[in-house]
């Protein structure tokens, strides 16, 4: 079983709308879980970067919450747009300096106009 | 920050051919690591590279396989030997820079091979 799991594995909403990805995960303790942003042909851009004792990042229209409790971390794009549509990654870090870094297998959002 | 350029960008092989990827960064790194992601799926690390020592590979890649130079804290080479169809995917080169607690990855090379 991944111990990073995303969903929905897809979603299409509409240029101008907000939408929230879900990020699950087992890795524990961890050390910092990261949203990544990859668009077709590329690689992996990085959103935000929080640690365990953070609850919340923004960045520009991105949003990643993070509840350490539950074990569960989220990302809000606010006012959607055409150049967001992208696969989004969530990544988390284990504790220790040899801890693995795992990746979720993303979840691709595409914007209609 | 790390910019990192990989070549070639895309490739299509035949089977039983290698291909090396080069991966260069504009910053010297100390840890460089190669990632392999397949159509639809997450990325998966193959190995780690760092300059002066040998690759540390992760279970189900091989060197023989895959052979990483690392000669320099700018510069990576992955070979991917012997190809087969399965090996199609794309090919990620990333670096970590601790001093930021952040990773950046290239751009990516396509390869497909027939």
């Amino acid at each position: 079983k991944n111990q990073v799991e995303q969903s929905p594995q897809s979603l299409i909403i509409l240029e101008g709308k907000n939408c929230t990805l879900q990020c699950n995960y087992t890795v524990s303790p961890f050390s910092n879980l990261r949203w990544y942003k990859q668009d077709t042909g590329r690689g992996p851009v990085s959103l935000t970067i929080m640690t365990f004792s953070e609850n919340t990042k923004s960045n520009g229209r991105y949003t990643a919450t993070l509840d350490a409790d539950t074990k569960q971390s989220s990302l809000h794009i606010t006012a959607s747009q055409l150049s967001d549509s992208a696969s989004y990654i969530c990544v988390v870090r284990g504790y220790s300096s040899a801890s693995k870094i795992i990746f979720g297998s993303g979840t691709r959002l595409s914007i209609r106009p | 920050s790390a910019v990192i350029s990989q070549k070639p960008s895309r490739d299509i092989c035949q089977r039983g051919t290698s291909l090396t990827i080069q991966c260069q960064v504009d910053s010297q790194v100390t840890m460089m690591f190669w990632y392999r992601q397949q159509p639809g799926q997450s990325l998966t690390l193959i190995a780690t590279a760092n300059q002066g020592s040998e690759a540390t590979y992760e279970s189900g890649f091989v060197i023989d396989k895959f052979p990483i130079s690392r000669p320099n804290l700018t510069f990576s080479t992955l070979t991917v030997s012997n190809m087969s169809p399965e090996d199609s995917s794309i090919y990620l080169c990333s670096v970590e820079v601790q001093r930021e607690s952040e990773q950046y990855f290239g751009p990516g090379t396509r390869l497909t091979v027939t």
